[in-house]
């Protein structure tokens, strides 16, 4: 069963620093990576999607990777801002059959730039 | 290009009574998700469906809930005889054919039981 664990829980920055979250998970055998953000009472958006075949992806001040042997993924956030401010959450899908289509979340990183 | 519409964005239900979720993918998406986030809990996958078909229902709780996605319409998520546990957000996702693009949700139903 696929486990998806995002360190830290929380995390607060003065604005215009630049923060790594952290994603891992037990199963490598992934089809993609999703990373969203979930702002309070709110959908999710997706900020970067990376391929079982790809290292990184990159989309304005966002940079996220993906080392698939050792289970992580980062956020990179470059030059924060209060804007940033809100849960990231990490998604993983499989490539078991049956189970290819459902994304497994982590719990997310609730981040707060302060200006 | 609207996105993926949900509704009611909110919806509240006294206990027993019935819950209809109603979601529309976005144009092209022929493949529809739900997800069910409980308050203080991560998002658990609930259902995956394609026109008239079920594919995955392994997140779905064995009993009162139910999924449509029909020929024609949106995609139904339906709670029958709902009690407080029942009470969360409810996200809908869609994706094309080809999910490598990703999935792209909706901004969720809160449903309250009271």
């Amino acid at each position: 069963k696929q486990e998806v664990t995002q360190i830290p829980a929380a995390l607060s920055v003065p604005e215009g620093e630049n923060l790594v979250l952290n994603c891992s998970f037990t199963d490598s055998a992934i089809y993609n990576l999703q990373w969203f953000r979930q702002d309070p009472g709110k959908g999710l958006t997706s900020l970067l999607l990376i391929q079982s075949s790809q290292r990184e992806q990159t989309s304005g001040r966002l940079n996220a990777s993906l080392d698939k042997s050792s289970g992580r993924s980062t956020l990179y956030i470059a030059a924060s801002q209060p804007g940033d401010s809100a849960t990231y959450l990490c998604a993983v899908s499989l490539i078991s059959s049956g189970s290819a289509r459902q994304l497994t979340f982590g719990s997310g990183t609730q981040l707060t730039v302060l200006p | 290009n609207a996105g993926v519409m949900q509704n009611p964005r909110h919806l509240v239900r006294r206990r027993g009574q019935e819950a209809r979720l109603r979601c529309s993918p976005m144009k092209g998406h022929s493949h529809v998700y739900w997800y069910r986030q409980l308050p203080e809990e991560g998002l658990k996958f609930m259902v995956y469906l394609q026109k008239e078909n079920i594919i995955d229902e392994s997140g779905m709780p064995k009993e009162r809930f139910s999924a449509e996605f029909p020929k024609e319409g949106p995609s139904i998520l339906r709670i029958q005889q709902v009690v407080r546990g029942d009470s969360a957000a409810y996200f809908c996702a869609s994706s094309p054919p080809d999910s490598r693009g990703g999935q792209y949700f909706g901004p969720g139903t809160r449903l309250t039981v009271t």
